[in-house]
């Protein structure tokens, strides 16, 4: 079974706000990863963010990691209709074997 | 520089048939991961290939196996079809220096 899981499953917002999406995983991580996914093509890599830190920006991106909760969160400010796209976590191991959860449809109205 | 290349981009294959996939790595990466997505589902680990052998593996079966090469490209062989196995077949590369994988646009495979 996959380890990380997204919440919401699917979200919808008006170009220009913001959208935050969750991931909850199971066991002790390295790092968990962000990537971004268009219609069904291959994955882009957005944020990596190490299990010691606990914040991390790019860009309009804004991810938060709780290794208490076993939780991260992901926040896309001033979206975009380019940001319409499937949202993964993926956690990975000590041995870089990546776990993706079933993903966070995001879709902006413009 | 070339990203992570993977081929072919589209294939129907029958049930009971042999496929085989093949991946490119990105320039300077050794390690090859394999990964098989069905509609609407996250991306599921199948293994991994670092210096020609298989380090890491999912929950797959036997019909699935691989093949790294000298060069890092690898191969994705999947044996006795089932319908089960129409899916988006990702390929990513890293190197033991990164934490991040780089994915391949996929190779969408439909078996009839």
């Amino acid at each position: 079974s996959q380890q990380g899981e997204e919440d919401p499953q699917a979200l919808s917002i008006q170009e220009g706000e913001n959208a935050t999406m969750n991931c909850s995983y199971k066991t002790s991580i390295n790092n968990l990863q962000w990537y971004r996914q268009n219609s069904g093509r291959g994955l882009v890599h957005l944020i990596l963010i190490r299990s010691n830190e606990r914040e991390k920006h790019s860009g309009r991106l804004r991810v938060t990691l709780d290794t208490s909760k076993k939780s991260s969160s992901l926040l896309i400010t001033a979206s975009r209709a380019a940001d319409t796209a499937s949202y993964f976590c993926a956690t990975a191991n000590t041995g870089n074997q990546f776990y993706f959860g079933t993903g966070t449809s995001l879709t902006v109205i413009p | 520089d070339a990203g992570v290349t993977q081929s072919p981009t589209h294939l129907i294959k029958t049930r009971g048939q042999q496929v085989t996939l093949r991946c490119s790595p990105k320039s300077g990466h050794d390690t090859v991961s394999w990964y098989q997505q069905a509609l609407g589902q996250g991306p599921q680990f199948i293994f991994q290939y670092y210096e020609e052998e298989e380090r890491q593996r999912g929950n797959f079966p036997d019909r699935f196996s691989g093949h790294q090469f000298p060069n890092y490209s690898s191969e994705l062989n999947v044996n006795a079809l089932l319908l089960g196995d129409s899916a988006l077949y990702l390929c990513a590369s890293s190197s033991l220096d990164t934490d991040t994988q780089y994915f391949g646009p996929g190779t969408r495979l439909t078996v009839l």
